[in-house]
């Protein structure tokens, strides 16, 4: 049961324009979600994060926004840089529970120059 | 700088042997966890631990065991390893309330 859906599993991007990545869940009880950025023979790094409490959080070019109702969130990278290729994995939890973090499948973008 | 490490970064054994993979935090976390990284699945959690003597299961925790003697580390074994066991194992550590700082893998192949 995958409690954080990530369905697309490659992207393709021009370098300059919007990238958009999204990720799904299905348990109401997240409150806290993450996204995490992940180079080939490295450990997964945090890029952004977003409480429930808000839908949208900002951080130079990348931005979370995330829809409640929907329990829908998406990474948005503008403009997209060649160094941004890598593999993006979201991520959530519950913050006054046990702090696992459920990651989902990930999503490898590429920027094309 | 604070880091977290694993040892090693590659490692090839038979099946039926007992294999430790290691990882030691500089962070002074208390929260430590081993997550497992297979094509199609993600990341998914093997066991984790909120300090000294405590360990927990995760969702993927058959076949696998901690232990934690100390704040800075945090030992996966395998008991008996099989060959579904073969998969990147990555560690991290963490403060309550605070993201996740994981290490750079150990790549673990078992024939």
């Amino acid at each position: 049961d995958q409690q954080v859906k990530q369905n697309s599993p490659s992207l393709s991007v021009q370098e300059g324009r919007i990238s958009i990545l999204n990720c799904d869940y299905t348990n109401s009880m997240f409150d806290y979600f993450l996204w995490y950025k992940k180079y080939p023979a490295e450990g997964p790094t945090f890029l952004i994060s977003i409480s429930s409490i808000k839908d949208k959080n900002e951080d130079g070019r990348f931005t979370v926004f995330l829809n409640k109702s929907a329990k829908h969130l998406s990474l948005h990278i503008v403009p997209s840089q060649p160094g941004d290729s890598a593999v993006y994995f979201c991520a959530a939890l519950v913050s006054r529970g046990a702090q696992k973090l459920v990651f989902g499948q990930g999503t490898r973008l590429t920027i094309n120059p | 700088d604070a880091e977290i490490t694993q040892s090693p970064r590659h490692k090839i054994t038979e099946t039926g042997r007992q294999v430790t993979l290691a990882c030691h935090q500089t962070w002074n976390h208390n929260n430590m966890f081993w997550y497992r990284q297979d094509l199609g699945h993600g990341l998914r959690l093997i066991h984790y631990s909120y300090g000294v003597q405590d360990t927990n299961k995760g969702e993927v925790s058959d076949g696998y065991s901690v232990s934690r003697s100390n704040t800075e580390d945090l030992p996966l074994t395998l008991e008996s390893a099989a060959s579904s066991q073969t998969s990147v194992y990555f560690c991290a550590s963490s403060d309550y309330g605070g993201p996740l700082h994981f290490g750079n893998g150990t790549r673990l192949t078992v024939t």
